[in-house]
């Protein structure tokens, strides 16, 4: 199975500033996933990934607020701009190999955003 | 719109003991996912399930899945503390576009 390595894995930022968190996975994969999970609830996708086209996001989620760049099939990186304490979550990377296990996602290790 | 829900939201229960969690979803579909999650941790794949009827035994949990009833449950058996985790249920938004709802999740805390 392929491995993501997520980083930063926790930041302590400035409301106004942005942050940009990357995912590097040891194979090559289409189909990349940025998901948020708010203290204490689920997991809620914020877009999908795919090397050489736009990400698609889902609703309530925007480009200007959450850029997202997939510049090859191993990395992706996913930016939280102009944050707000609203903004304190865990953001998690994962990907879906459908040749194996049958579409079931890895994990990145996650990373866990507090905005002050 | 698809959701997925579970309950119980928490389950506090002793070692030793049986219990079940129940996953619920609203719109069709044959794939169920369930995942596990360590506190402050990311998460970990624990079962896939991918057609009515099935069902896959890992140690001390059953996953089984009806697409009829559109309700997976997680069975667990004569638990352990290593057990204490939120588990999540995930299913296929839109059929073949990898795009996963996840459950409400349940807290489970098994006290020894």
């Amino acid at each position: 199975s392929a491995v993501i390595s997520q980083k930063p894995s926790r930041d302590i930022c400035q409301r106004g500033t942005s942050l940009t968190i990357q995912c590097q996975v040891d194979s090559q994969v289409t189909m990349m996933f940025w998901y948020r999970q708010q203290p204490g609830q689920s997991l809620t996708l914020i877009a999908t990934a795919n090397q050489g086209s736009e990400a698609t996001y889902e609703s309530g989620f925007v480009i200007d607020k959450f850029p997202i760049s997939r510049p090859n099939l191993t990395f992706s990186t996913l930016t939280v701009s102009n944050m707000s304490p609203e903004d304190s979550s865990i953001y998690l990377c994962s990907i879906t190999l459908p040749g194996q296990g049958s579409g079931g996602y890895t994990f990145g290790s996650g990373t866990r955003l507090t905005v002050v | 719109e698809l959701k997925v829900e579970q309950n119980p939201l928490f389950l506090s229960m002793q070692e030793g003991k049986n219990y079940t969690i129940y996953c619920n979803y609203s719109t069709t579909s044959d794939r169920l996912y369930w995942y596990r999650q360590d506190p402050g941790k990311s998460l970990e794949s624990l079962f896939v399930l991918l057609s009515n009827g099935a069902v896959k035994q890992e140690g001390r949990l059953m996953a089984s899945l009806d697409t009829k009833a559109r309700l997976s449950t997680l069975h667990i058996t004569a638990a352990v503390h290593d057990l204490s985790a939120t588990y999540f249920c995930a299913v296929d938004a839109t059929s073949g576009t990898y795009k996963y709802i996840f459950g409400t999740g349940t807290r489970l805390k098994v006290l020894a």
